[in-house]
């Protein structure tokens, strides 16, 4: 299966808002509103961000919010703080018959 | 509080089979389903295998399809995942992930801290 298209890497200084896309096609992203977002800092495990498109677990900051548009979802995170600095990665259900797919991930670098 | 703890992983030549273990333990195991993710060094997460709650149910990544099967024991709270004819590209760190969430993007709220296994010859 074909791994979700992310940016290589986004930037922002503190406080900005920064964005990142996470693209499909209509048997995945665009088809279902089935997106997660991931963080993992380095030599760490992943830790859940977002589930279905745009909703915070428990203890999520709400800096970071989930939205998608067609075939592409974002997940967008407001007010950088330093400790934003990590990997970011997309999964989504996928009609295909391996059920789930993982974008390439997105380094986010706080200046 | 939820832990999951994976065992198992190693250095082994191309062609050789493992079994990779994952401890679970402060949830009902038995009531979640689960999954392996797995990274290879210096890249992104790759999504492995998944399985229900009560074992009803397996998909897999085309990766390993054919090679790779995840299972599960609920009365000893573990997950495994047996991996035949191992390639130098299965060399990763290997992740169990519990599924927090009644959804059907699956999404992982627990992960252990992973396994590392090297394919080598």
């Amino acid at each position: 299966q074909s791994a979700l298209t992310q940016p290589a890497s986004v930037s922002g200084s503190p406080g900005q808002s920064i964005a990142i896309s996470c693209t499909g096609t209509s048997s995945d992203v665009g088809g279902y509103n089935y997106v997660s977002w991931y963080q993992q800092h380095p030599g760490k495990a992943p830790k859940l961000m977002i589930y279905d498109v745009s909703n915070r677990p428990s203890g999520v900051s709400n800096r970071f919010s989930g939205s998608k548009s067609g075939n592409t979802a974002s997940l967008t995170i407001s007010g950088l703080q330093a400790e934003d600095e990590a990997d970011y990665y997309c999964s989504s259900y996928t009609s295909s018959s391996t059920l789930l797919v993982f974008g390439g991930g997105t380094k986010l670098t706080v200046l | 509080q939820v832990q999951l703890v994976e065992s198992g992983g190693g250095v082994v030549q191309p062609g050789i089979s493992l079994r990779l273990s994952c401890a679970a333990s402060g949830f009902i195991f038995s009531n979640y389903g689960m999954h392996w993710v797995r990274q290879s060094p210096g890249k992104g997460l790759e999504w492995v295998a998944i399985i229900w709650y009560d074992g009803s149910k397996k998909y897999y990544a085309d990766s390993v399809k054919g090679r790779f099967t995840i299972s599960r024991d609920n009365t000893k709270n573990t997950l495994y995942l047996q991996m035949n004819s191992l390639r130098a590209e299965d060399t990763a760190v290997y992740y169990c992930a519990r599924i927090g969430y009644d959804s059907s993007g699956h999404p992982s709220d627990y992960w252990g801290q992973g396994t590392m296994v090297t394919v080598s010859s």
